[in-house]
């Protein structure tokens, strides 16, 4: 069975543009789960999406936002960036939404670089 | 709310020998599952083991053993006979049951620099 699935796997903006990261779970996992890595803060939960709902969403601002799509695929979006949005963002996907648990299962994560 | 704790920033260990890797949490609800994950340089987060708050034995998995004391609140990992490849970040993650869907709660993580 494939893993999770992440692209791109790096990527170089500037301040002020967005981005749209992807994120293809494992087969038959519906829900999808996004985290924010830096060498500041750690590890931190941005949002679940869980049978194209979100169930709930970290402490990040609006800027910050997903959705999923019906084949569980799920998509986040960062506008206007920020120098502080770079970060390694990892997704992870689970049979069962994250309020349980159910192992989560992570991708190889995005680079993001902001400059 | 939950917090993880992982007092060892780094640690080195000779191959072959046993490490294990400290992991205290904080929660009051009663029902959660604890994970540890592996995390080599390219960045994947790599799960290892999971023990589940009511379970009554100790997780294994392979080289992985997980040392659940409940009354302290502890979840340590234990590998044994240490190989090279072990070498990486090591996070000490929690869940909870409760629906709350908050997600995954890691500690700071502990980088095992494993040396020939």
């Amino acid at each position: 069975k494939a893993g999770v699935t992440q692209t791109p796997r790096y990527l170089i903006k500037t301040r002020g543009q967005q981005v749209t990261l992807s994120c293809s779970p494992i087969s038959g996992h519906r829900s999808v789960s996004w985290y924010q890595q830096t060498p500041g803060q750690g590890l931190q939960f941005l949002f679940e999406y869980f049978s194209e709902t979100q169930r709930n969403k970290g402490n990040f601002p609006g800027r910050f936002s997903g959705r999923q799509f019906s084949n569980s695929r799920s998509e986040m979006n960062v506008s206007t960036l920020e120098l502080g949005d770079s970060a390694l963002y990892l997704c992870a996907s689970s049979w069962r939404t994250s309020g349980s648990t159910e192992t989560q299962y992570f991708g190889p994560g995005t680079r993001l670089l902001v400059l | 709310a939950q917090k993880i704790t992982q007092t060892q920033p780094g640690m080195f260990v000779q191959e072959k020998e046993a490490v294990t890797l400290d992991c205290t949490y904080d929660t009051s609800d009663p029902s959660y599952g604890l994970f540890w994950y592996k995390q080599p340089s390219s960045g994947e987060m790599i799960f290892l083991i999971y023990q589940g708050s009511y379970d009554q034995q100790n997780a294994t998995e392979g080289r992985y053993s997980l040392n659940f004391q409940k009354a302290r609140k502890s979840a340590n990992l234990v590998i044994s006979a240490s190989q090279l490849g072990d070498s990486a970040m090591y996070f000490c993650a929690m869940s909870l049951s409760g629906g709350g869907a908050d997600g995954l709660t890691f500690g700071k993580g502990t980088h095992l620099i494993i040396q020939p």
